[in-house]
């Protein structure tokens, strides 16, 4: 069944851990995208990527980092956690449209609390 | 700069009656326009789109939306309201301008089905 996965669901660590969210899709979608949703609910876009080794940054300013070595996998990765940096992580995916214009499909988020 | 903006942090009504929840928007050009609800503890799900051709889309769940271009405005509408449609509503309209086709968010709106 094609669908998109994260893990953790939660996670709650202490300040100046490294950690590294995962994502995973297996629709084939081309672009895969970051959103950060703080407790007053909106979303904001911390990074996305077009396809296999290529990464941007969105709106939001994060001291995140993400890679993509791979079509299916979208990795997000914190250096050093702080409590700054507690919210929820949404990771969505959708097919590549130039031109028309896909809805993005998303995981079940990961839930992150830094002590 | 596009934008959207849900008016009603929250939305209450009775099992039976029929709901709406606000969404317009600011884009230049032409806008595509999406919906998408969030249960509890779950990411996002796409509910309907609108990028083209008839005013009202009809997605899933039963709900639909009004595309009103004189009053910039898509609300999301159902005829008759579930306890189950209780939830967390996104409008979204995509980003044509920046950043791939990413999507802008509303708020949201925390509509509640009282039985």
């Amino acid at each position: 069944e094609a669908d998109i996965y994260q893990t953790p669901r939660y996670l709650v660590i202490g300040t100046g851990k490294k950690i590294t969210l995962e994502c995973s899709q297996t629709m084939g979608h081309d672009k895969m995208y970051w959103y950060q949703q703080d407790p007053g609910m909106e979303l904001h876009l911390i990074h996305y990527s077009y396809g296999v080794n290529s990464t941007e940054k969105g709106d939001l300013s994060s001291e995140s980092t993400v890679s993509r070595i791979r079509t299916e996998h979208f990795p997000l990765t914190l250096e050093s956690a702080r409590p700054s940096h507690t919210s929820q992580y949404l990771c969505a995916s959708s097919e590549y449209d130039a031109g028309t214009y896909n809805e993005q499909f998303f995981g079940p988020g990961t839930r992150l609390t830094v002590l | 700069a596009q934008s959207v903006a849900q008016p009603e942090d929250q939305v209450k009504v009775a099992e039976g009656n029929p709901l709406t929840v606000k969404c317009t928007y600011s884009v230049s050009g032409n806008p595509y326009l999406f919906w998408y609800v969030q249960y509890p503890n779950r990411g996002l799900q796409f509910l309907l789109k609108y990028i083209t051709g008839d005013n009202l889309v009809k997605g899933s769940y039963g709900f639909e939306a009004e595309f009103n271009k004189s009053q910039t405005s898509f609300h999301l509408k159902k005829p008759s309201a579930l306890v189950s449609d209780s939830a967390l509503y996104f409008c979204a309209v995509r980003d044509i301008e920046n950043q791939g086709g990413k999507l802008i968010f509303g708020q949201g709106t925390e509509l509640s089905v009282k039985p």
